[in-house]
Parts: C-alpha cells; sequence; structure tokens
C-alpha cells in the first residue's frame, strides 16, 4: 500500500524556536495533505488542508501565522510551527488520500511528536 | 458543524468476547464512515469503512450503519489483547476530509 512518511519522527525544542515537519508521499503523488494535531487522550483535530500549488486552508481557530505549511511538490508538505511555545508540544500527523478515493482511504504518516521546554 | 459523539470508555471485554463499540453523529447528510484503530503513540490505522445501512462485515470485524437513527457501530468478534487501542469513529466531511470522534479506548484482558 501507499506510504506517507514524517520527519523528525520526535523533536524537542526551547520556546521561541521554530520547528519544521515533513511530510512525504513515497509512492505517489499527493496534491493535497493534511495535517492534525493531537494532544493526550484526545481525538485528531484537523489543522489544515495543503494544497500543491496554492496556499494552504485552515481551520477556524488555528494560526495561519504560526502553523506555516508549504506544498513544495506533489510529494512534500511541511508544517512549520514559528516561535514555539510549550502549548504547542503536541502529537502532530499528516495523512494524504488515496488516488481516485474520495474519502475512502487516508494514509498517515507515523506522526511527529514535539515538546517545547 | 458537523460532530461524531463517542463514549471514551474504556471498554473492557475478556479475550475471545465480542466487544462493541458505538457512534452517533450529527450531520444527517453525512455518506461515508470509517472506523480507525490507534495504538498508543502511533498514528490511526483503517480498520473497515461503510456507506450503505445495514452491516459489512470484514473478518472478525462488522460494522453497522443506521442512517436513520444517525448510528455507527463496530463489532469485534473473538477480541485479542492485541485489539486493545482507542477506536476512532469517523466520517468524512467532504473534500477528502476527515472528521474524527473523540475515540473509545478498548481494553481486551487474558
Amino acid at each position: 500500500g501507499a506510504v506517507v512518511s514524517q520527519h523528525p519522527s520526535r523533536v524537542i525544542c526551547k520556546s521561541g524556536t521554530s520547528v519544521k515537519i515533513e511530510c512525504r508521499s513515497l509512492d505517489f503523488q499527493a496534491t493535497t495533505m493534511f495535517w492534525y494535531r493531537q494532544f493526550p487522550k484526545q481525538s485528531l483535530m484537523l489543522m489544515a488542508t495543503s494544497n500543491e500549488g496554492s496556499k494552504a486552508t485552515y481551520e477556524q481557530g488555528v494560526e495561519k501565522d504560526k502553523f506555516l505549511i508549504n506544498h513544495a511538490s506533489l510529494t512534500l508538505s511541511t508544517l512549520t510551527v514559528t516561535s514555539a511555545h510549550p502549548e504547542d508540544s503536541s502529537f502532530y500527523i499528516c495523512s494524504a488520500p488515496g488516488q481516485g478515493m474520495v474519502g475512502e482511504t487516508q494514509y498517515f504518516g507515523p506522526g511527529t511528536r514535539l515538546l517545547v521546554l | 458543524q458537523k460532530e461524531v459523539e463517542q463514549n471514551s470508555g474504556p471498554l473492557s471485554v475478556p479475550e475471545g468476547a465480542i466487544a462493541s463499540l458505538n457512534c452517533t453523529y450529527s450531520d444527517r447528510g453525512s455518506q461515508s464512515f470509517f472506523w480507525y484503530r490507534q495504538y498508543s503513540g502511533k498514528s490511526p490505522e483503517l480498520i473497515m469503512f461503510i456507506y450503505s445501512n445495514g452491516d459489512k462485515e470484514d473478518g472478525r470485524f462488522t460494522a453497522q450503519l443506521n442512517k436513520a437513527s444517525q448510528y455507527v457501530s463496530l463489532l469485534i468478534r473473538d477480541s485479542q489483547p492485541s485489539d486493545s487501542a482507542t477506536y476512532l469513529c469517523t466520517l468524512s466531511g467532504g473534500y477528502n476530509k476527515l472528521i474524527f470522534g473523540a475515540g473509545t479506548r478498548l481494553a481486551v484482558h487474558p
């Protein structure tokens, strides 16, 4: 099946620094990717839709200037958490829809655990 | 706004028993429903999807959909300790988006 990778898998940073997370579709092209955030014991919350060749679409309440998304190619989307603070510590997961399937199959990356000190 | 409601659990069942996981959803127009399993510290993995009213079986798993009652369930037969995880009831929010419920934690004990 299709594979989505994320890098890094775990990152610890100091408050005020920026952190970049990469999401790659390894054997298929993804014009759209999704970024989710999951706090402990809570469900996944969609943050934004990353669109290749155009601006990302952010969900209500998500600060676009804080969570910068760049869909650089058909296989790569990046999420940059700017000026990270401890409250940004979370599990960040990306996904990409399977080709030709509307909502049927989403391939999830393994997630990136961010800890801001 | 589309919402998915699940009991957070934990639902504790003995090994070999049937585990029954349920959820309700708010948008009567929702068409596509999914059950994802998430192990602690891992990303979700798709267990089943269902679009039509009735039952859909895949191995030990049966998904049930009742659109009139806006109710979705997942039955796991012959539960195994390896089934212990959080199960996320999910529906399609359009444009390939997924809307997740809070998840039900299942614990299968030997």
